[in-house]
C-alpha cells in the first residue's frame, strides 16, 4: 500500500548513544517533515525538506540532523541522545505547499534512558 | 504567541450527542489553511477536515463540520451524533503561506490537542 513507512517503530536508547530514524514514502512527494509529539505540546516540527538534497530547520532542531539523499527517504539522526529526546516521532509528506493531502507515518516511540 | 490554541485539554460527550472542539489561531497571512486530525489510542494521525482561508462555505465531511469564523480567528470542529469510536485525541493545525509566493513550504503548526471521551 502507498504511504509513509517509519522504521523502527520502537526503540530504547541509552544517553549518549546515536541512532537514525528512517522515513520512506512511495508517493513521489516533494515535501517531507519530521515532527515530535510530547504530552500537552502537540506536534512540533524538527526539520523538513522541500526536495531531494534539501533540508531546513523547523521549530525544535537542536540535537537532530537530517538528510534527504534520495527523494523517497528522509532520515532523522540523533548523534548523542538525551532523555529530553524521549518522544514519539512522526514523519509526514505532501506533494506541494498548496495540496492539503498530508500522509503521516505511524510513528516511532523513542525512549532515552 | 501561540499560533494555534486549543483551550480544552479534555472533553466529555454522551454517545449520539454533538460536541464542539475549540481552536483559535493567529496569523497575519491572508492565505492559510486549517486542518483537523484525529489520533486514536493506536497513535496514527487521521485527517478529518480542511478549511481554506478563502473558502466561502464552512467545510463538512460526513459527521464532521468546521465552524470557521474568520474575524474571530476560530476554526472549531463540530462532531455530530458522537460514537464510541470518536474517543481520541484531536489536533487542530494551520498551514500558512498558501498563496502565490508563499514560503512556508507546507509546514503545519499544531495545537496542543484535546482528548475527547465519548460515554455510552
Amino acid at each position: 500500500n502507498a504511504g509513509v513507512t517509519q522504521t523502527p517503530k520502537f526503540r530504547v536508547l541509552k544517553t549518549g548513544q546515536s541512532m537514525t530514524l528512517l522515513c520512506a514514502q512511495d508517493m513521489n512527494h516533494e515535501y517531507m517533515y519530521w515532527y515530535r509529539q510530547d504530552p500537552g505540546m502537540g506536534l512540533r516540527l524538527i526539520h523538513y525538506s522541500v526536495g531531494e538534497g534539501t533540508t531546513a530547520k523547523g521549530e525544535v532542531p537542536d540535537g537532530y540532523n537530517v538528510s534527504r539523499l534520495k527523494k523517497q527517504n528522509f532520515l532523522l539522526g540523533l548523534e548523542s541522545a538525551a532523555p529530553s529526546q524521549t518522544s514519539v516521532y512522526f514523519c509526514a509528506s505532501t506533494q506541494d505547499r498548496v495540496n492539503y493531502g498530508y500522509t503521516f507515518g505511524s510513528g516511532t516511540r523513542l525512549t532515552v534512558v | 504567541a501561540q499560533k494555534i490554541t486549543q483551550t480544552q485539554p479534555g472533553m466529555f460527550v454522551q454517545e449520539k450527542e454533538a460536541v464542539t472542539l475549540d481552536c483559535t489561531y493567529d496569523t497575519s497571512d491572508p492565505s492559510y489553511g486549517l486542518f483537523w486530525y484525529k489520533q486514536p489510542s493506536s497513535g496514527e494521525m487521521i485527517f478529518l477536515i480542511y478549511q481554506g482561508s478563502y473558502d466561502q462555505q464552512n467545510a463538512t465531511e460526513g459527521r464532521y463540520s468546521l465552524n470557521f469564523q474568520k474575524a474571530r480567528k476560530s476554526a472549531n470542529l463540530v462532531i455530530s451524533a458522537s460514537q464510541l469510536g470518536d474517543s481520541a485525541m484531536y489536533f487542530c493545525a494551520m498551514r500558512e503561506g498558501v498563496g502565490a509566493g508563499g514560503t512556508s513550504y507546507g509546514k503545519l503548526t499544531f495545537g496542543q490537542g484535546t482528548i475527547l471521551t465519548v460515554h455510552p
